[in-house]
C-alpha cells in the first residue's frame, strides 16, 4: 500500500525561526493536503498542493511530483504554531487520503 | 465555514456493548470519512461514503459496520465494543472536485 514518511519527527525551534518540514510519499499522488493537529487533537486543513509551490500566509508548500517529495515552509515561527503536522496523499481518485504520522513542532518563547 | 460536527465527544463504553457515533456535516459534500487515531500509527481509514446509501471499506473496518442515511449524516457503529476500540474517532467529509478533506473535532471512545 502507499506510505507517507514524514521528517523530522519532532523539532524544537526558537519563535521567530523558520520550520522545513518534509513529505515523502511512495506512489504517485494526485493530491497532497497538509494538515495543523493542534495540542487539543482538533485537524485542521492548512492547504492542498499536489504539485508546485502554493503560499498562505507564513506557509509555503512545495511538491515535486515526479519525486514524491513535498515540503512545508512556516516562516517566522510563533509560539502558536506549535502542534503536530500532517501530510495526507491522495492517489487515483483521491477519494481516499494516506496519512503520515507527523512531525510535531515546539516553538520556544 | 465548511462545518463537520460529531457526537458524542466523550464516550465511556462497557465491552460487549454497542456504541453509535455520529457525524454530521453542512458541507454539502459528497464524500464522507471516519478514522482513528492511535498513537504510534497516525490516522487510519475504517470507512467511508460516497453519498446517501453507500458505504466502503476502508483500510482497518473489521468490528466496525457505518451506515450513510442522508448526505448530511454518517454514523460509525461499534455492534459489540472491545477494549481495543479505545481510540480517538474523526470523522471528515470532502470535497470530490478539489479532493480535499474536512475534519469534525473528533470522539475519545474508551472501551472498559
Amino acid at each position: 500500500g502507499q506510505q507517507v514518511q514524514q521528517s523530522p519527527s519532532s523539532l524544537v525551534l526558537q519563535e521567530g525561526e523558520n520550520a522545513e518540514l518534509q513529505c515523502n510519499f511512495s506512489s504517485t499522488a494526485t493530491q497532497l493536503q497538509w494538515f495543523y493537529q493542534s495540542p487539543g487533537g482538533s485537524l485542521v486543513s492548512l492547504l492542498s498542493n499536489p504539485s508546485g509551490t502554493k503560499h498562505t500566509g507564513r506557509l509555503t508548500s512545495t511538491t515535486v511530483t515526479k519525486e514524491r517529495r513535498s515540503s512545508l515552509h512556516i516562516s517566522s515561527s510563533q509560539t502558536t504554531d506549535s502542534g503536530t503536522y500532517l501530510c495526507a496523499i491522495g492517489t487515483g481518485g483521491a477519494d481516499r487520503l494516506t496519512f503520515g504520522k507527523g512531525t510535531q513542532l515546539i516553538i520556544q518563547p | 465555514e465548511a462545518a463537520v460536527t460529531q457526537s458524542p465527544r466523550n464516550k465511556v463504553a462497557v465491552t460487549g456493548g454497542k456504541v453509535t457515533l455520529s457525524c454530521n456535516q453542512t458541507n454539502n459534500h459528497n464524500n464522507m470519512y471516519w478514522y482513528r487515531q492511535d498513537t504510534g500509527h497516525g490516522l487510519r481509514l475504517i470507512h467511508y461514503s460516497y453519498g446517501a446509501g453507500s458505504t466502503e471499506k476502508g483500510d482497518i473496518p473489521d468490528g466496525y459496520k457505518a451506515s450513510r442515511p442522508s448526505q448530511e449524516n454518517f454514523s460509525l457503529i461499534l455492534e459489540l465494543a472491545t477494549p481495543s476500540q479505545t481510540s480517538v474517532y474523526f470523522c471528515a467529509s470532502g470535497d470530490r472536485a478539489a479532493y480535499e478533506q474536512y475534519f469534525g473535532p473528533g470522539t475519545r471512545l474508551t472501551v472498559l
